[in-house]
């Protein structure tokens, strides 16, 4: 069963463009994260988002968290080619004495200069 | 950095054959997991440990298996392994803290099983 539904899967844009990213769930989540992978290498964590509605900025990235905490967007702005990568989301539930994350099967994208 | 490193790197490795996977933390956090990744199904999780020899099966546990014997070392192993476990593994750990539960990745070991 998959829980976190991503889009779009891939996308290819030129440098320049903004892009959103969209990751949907009909669970609620305690708290949601998103990551970049590069090729080769693990994911990387960009941010965590905890409260229902809040809004987190990482220089020209924007991750909001639905109010109901089941979905969650990131937005690049004036995209580089150094954002190219691999994008993960990521929900967190508590259980068995541990969070567990359930991912995303990730965006992939690509800025061409 | 969360210090997490993982061997080995890459592995080939012939079917029926056991393989074992080390991950490594240097910095005594208490929550460790393993996961793998494959092309269209994402990251899923194998197996996670909540302490030393305190473990709990994953979404895609069958086939594998995992040992916690020190605080640092989080193994898994496939007893005798198949194609279908052809795989990149990655070894996560989490920090405890207040807005929600983060992982942190190891760099991965890409396993072909031939």
């Amino acid at each position: 069963t998959q829980l976190l539904e991503q889009s779009p899967q891939f996308l290819s844009i030129q440098e320049g463009e903004n892009l959103t990213v969209y990751c949907n769930s009909s669970s609620v989540f305690s708290s949601l994260q998103w990551y970049r992978q590069e090729p080769g290498e693990g994911p990387v964590l960009l941010v965590t988002v905890v409260t229902g509605g809040e809004v987190k900025k990482l220089k020209r990235l924007t991750f909001q968290f639905g109010d109901a905490r089941k979905d969650s967007s990131l937005h690049i702005t004036a995209a580089q080619p150094g954002d190219t990568g691999l994008y993960l989301c990521a929900g967190a539930r508590s259980g068995a004495g541990s969070y567990q994350l359930t991912f995303g099967k990730g965006t992939k994208l690509s800025v061409i200069p | 950095d969360a210090g997490i490193t993982q061997s080995p790197r890459h592995k080939v490795t012939e079917t029926g054959t056991p393989v074992t996977l080390r991950c490594h933390q240097t910095e005594n956090h208490r929550y460790m997991y393993w996961y793998r990744q494959d092309p269209g199904h994402g990251l899923r999780l194998i197996h996670y440990s909540y302490g030393v020899k305190d473990t709990d099966k994953g979404e895609v546990s069958d086939g594998y298996s995992v040992s916690r014997s020190k605080t640092e070392d989080f193994l898994l192993t496939l007893e005798s392994a198949t194609s279908s476990q052809t795989s990149v593994y990655f070894c996560a750990i989490s920090l405890n803290r207040l807005e929600g539960e983060t992982q942190y990745f190891g760099p991965g070991t890409r396993l072909l099983v031939l």
